[in-house]
């Protein structure tokens, strides 16, 4: 079946640097990924769509500047904290499907738990 | 703007019951309704995916049926094992190409 890659799982950083999350499909093209947060004991929280070879959309309420998203290719997106503070610690799941909206069912990277001391 | 409800946002059961996890959405607009299953700390597995056209979709003992006339999905489980501890969230796929997750059911069951 189809897999998503995420890395890291676990990360943990200092107030003020930046962080990179990858996110690869590993046997299938995907021209669009999602990032998702979620905070403890609360569901998920979609923070923006990558699309492959352009710029990312972002949801309301979601800093473009602070998280910025790469898609640079059919199989690799990336999401980089920048600046990284104690409030953006959480967790960031991405996700990737094959094909278009109700072909079939998004698959989801194992997450990574992101702590910012 | 789908909103998405899951009822009871807990519970907890002894081994071996047959339970029911409930969905609703306020739009019934969508192209399929999804089940995950989430492990503390971990990523999400996808359990069954509703396309909708259908009515349910069965994948070992676990059964989603769906009715979008009233925005409504439920997750079946059969003879629960303490292995299904997790917690299970429901999500609709509308235009746009996104999902829209529930709050998520917490569910223990007991050895």
């Amino acid at each position: 079946g189809a897999v998503v890659s995420q890395h890291p799982s676990r990360v943990i950083c200092k107030s003020g640097t930046s962080v990179k999350i990858e996110c690869r499909s590993l046997d299938f093209q995907a021209t669009t990924m999602f990032w998702y947060r979620q905070f403890p004991k609360q569901s998920l929280m979609l923070m923006a769509t990558s699309n492959e070879g352009s710029k990312a959309t972002y949801e309301q309420g979601v800093e473009k500047d602070k998280f910025l998203i790469n898609h640079a290719s059919l199989t690799l997106s990336t999401l980089t904290v920048t600046s990284a503070h104690p409030e953006d610690s959480s967790f960031y799941i991405c996700s990737a499907r094959i094909g278009g909206p109700g072909d079939s069912p998004l698959h989801f990277g194992n997450g990574t738990r992101l702590t910012v001391t | 703007k789908q909103e998405v409800t899951q009822i009871p946002a807990a519970l907890s059961v002894p081994e071996g019951e047959n339970l029911v996890l409930n969905c609703s959405f306020t739009d019934s607009a969508i192209y399929n309704l999804q089940w995950f299953r989430q492990d503390p700390g971990k990523g999400l597995t996808s359990l069954l995916l509703i396309q909708s056209s259908q009515r349910e979709q069965t994948s070992g003992r676990l059964n989603a049926s769906l009715d979008k006339s009233s925005g409504r999905s439920t997750l079946y489980i059969a003879a629960s094992q303490p292995g299904d501890s997790a917690t299970y969230l429901c999500a609709s796929d509308n235009a746009g190409n996104m999902l829209t997750f529930g709050g998520g059911t917490r569910l223990m069951v007991k050895p």
